[in-house]
């Protein structure tokens, strides 16, 4: 595998069940993100893990909680989920450090919420 | 603060004609600038970015990108457009914090008519 994957590529879950994203960069990149795409609106950054600490939290509900258990993986724990949570989930990865560079996406999941 | 906006929603070109996808941003200091594209279903992938120099960067798939500092802008171009092409094209404006920071514009959705 190469680049950033992510699974599963599509879930379905009613708004009383618990899953989980993942994500996993073979790039060797230090960072990693997690972004909502939701229809008609920008990309919106939710969570940034730093060399495995979370250095974002932009005002994320607490049914999203994000795990960073190594610098190569990346997980989004999903429970108690609303209807208004369906989206596009993308992760991405970074090298952070020196010159300004590049964020990596993988393909995303697409969530869709009952 | 840092800010994109990409004034065309969506764009229709024919097949074989020339295009140019316009990027404004707003930013306080040298910025960083990238075009992402992403297709149906799929995660972002990087077109081209600028760091610094040339002010004419060349990308992937035949596009190609100029910084104009004057006018805050950095706006897409390609030649000779392929069906291929159609997608969601995004313009992002980059800055160093405790991570690789970007901010995403709103889009611009390509179609291409054979």
């Amino acid at each position: 595998e190469t680049g950033v994957t992510q699974t599963p590529r599509h879930l379905v879950m009613g708004m009383t069940n618990k899953k989980s994203l993942k994500c996993e960069q073979h790039l060797g990149h230090n960072a990693m993100y997690w972004y909502k795409q939701s229809a008609k609106k920008p990309l919106e950054l939710m969570f940034v893990y730093s060399l495995e600490e979370r250095v974002e939290n932009n005002s994320v509900p607490s049914r999203f909680s994000p795990e960073c258990p190594n610098s190569s993986h990346l997980f989004l724990h999903l429970h108690t989920l609303q209807p208004e949570d369906s989206a596009l989930y993308l992760c991405a990865s970074s090298q952070v450090g020196g010159n300004a560079d590049t964020q990596y996406f993988g393909p995303g999941t697409r969530l869709t919420v009952l | 603060a840092q800010s994109v906006t990409q004034p065309d929603i969506h764009i229709t070109v024919s097949e074989g004609a020339s295009l140019e996808l316009r990027c404004n941003y707003s930013y306080g200091a040298t910025p960083y600038l990238f075009w992402y594209v992403q297709s149906p279903g799929q995660g972002l992938q990087l077109l081209l970015k600028y760091f610094s120099g040339d002010t004419l960067v060349q990308g992937i798939k035949g596009f190609e990108a100029e910084f104009k500092r004057s006018q805050s802008s950095f706006n897409l171009r390609k030649p000779s457009v392929h069906w291929s092409d159609a997608a969601e094209y995004f313009c992002a404006v980059g800055a160093k914090t405790s991570y690789d920071k970007v901010i995403f514009g709103p889009g611009t959705s390509l179609s291409v008519i054979p």
